[in-house]
């Protein structure tokens, strides 16, 4: 079976532009989460989606949203973009949305702004 | 605000030697405790994990060592090999219903032949 794919894999952009990164969970899982990974760093939690509906957000501001779509897909955009939003971003797919369920991570997008 | 404080930030072992991280935690909350392998330009991956009413767990190589009273968890890796070299991080989850991880600051381990 195929992982967690994200697209693209890296991506630049300039101060003020907006982006939009994308995900598909493994075949059969219904949660999907995002996370923000700046270097030396680990990933902060972004937000987490399960069946279309956003099931948790973490500390972020509300340039940053997400949505899911009905085959489990996922989006993450961010508008207003700032040099402190270069990061890796990834997602993280699993069956269900509980906590003890295990998560598997996508290798990410890196997201540089000029 | 960190909830989980990892050490040490990098590690050197030779070659068939232990290697231990550690970590602790602040929220009691949390009630569940992965650790996570990331190789460079890739995601993190599930290691092992561990739930606070057990105090060890082993699979292969690797151990969590886990100490509920003082809120502190270590990972083993016995009979280190170069192929282990990458960056490690603890986590912790609590089942508040969805999955946010919160991670420590990872341990980059180098395993020298």
């Amino acid at each position: 079976d195929a992982g967690v794919t994200q697209s693209p894999t890296h991506l630049i952009k300039t101060r003020g532009q907006q982006v939009t990164l994308r995900c598909s969970p493994i075949s059969g899982h219904k949660s999907v989460s995002w996370y923000q990974q700046v270097l030396g760093q680990g990933p902060q939690f972004i937000f987490q989606y399960y069946e279309k509906e956003e099931r948790g957000r973490g500390n972020f501001p509300d340039r940053f949203s997400a949505r899911q779509f009905p085959n489990y897909s996922s989006e993450l955009n961010v508008n207003a973009l700032l040099l402190g939003d270069s990061a890796l971003y990834l997602c993280a797919s699993s069956r269900t949305r509980m906590s003890n369920q295990p998560q598997h991570f996508g290798d990410g997008t890196r997201l540089s702004i000029l | 605000q960190q909830q989980v404080k990892q050490s040490p930030q990098s590690l050197i072992v030779q070659k068939g030697g232990i290697s231990i991280i550690n970590c602790a935690y602040e929220n009691t909350a949390f009630d569940y405790f992965p650790w996570y392998q990331q190789f460079p330009g890739k995601g993190p991956a599930l290691l092992i994990a561990i739930r606070p009413d057990v105090s060890e767990k082993k699979e292969g190589r690797f151990t969590i060592s886990f100490n509920k009273s003082a809120k502190q968890f270590s990972l083993h890796i016995m009979d280190s090999q170069p192929g282990d070299s990458a960056t490690y991080f603890c986590a912790a989850l609590n089942s508040g219903g969805y999955q946010k991880v919160t991670f420590g600051t990872g341990t980059k381990l180098q395993v020298i032949p």
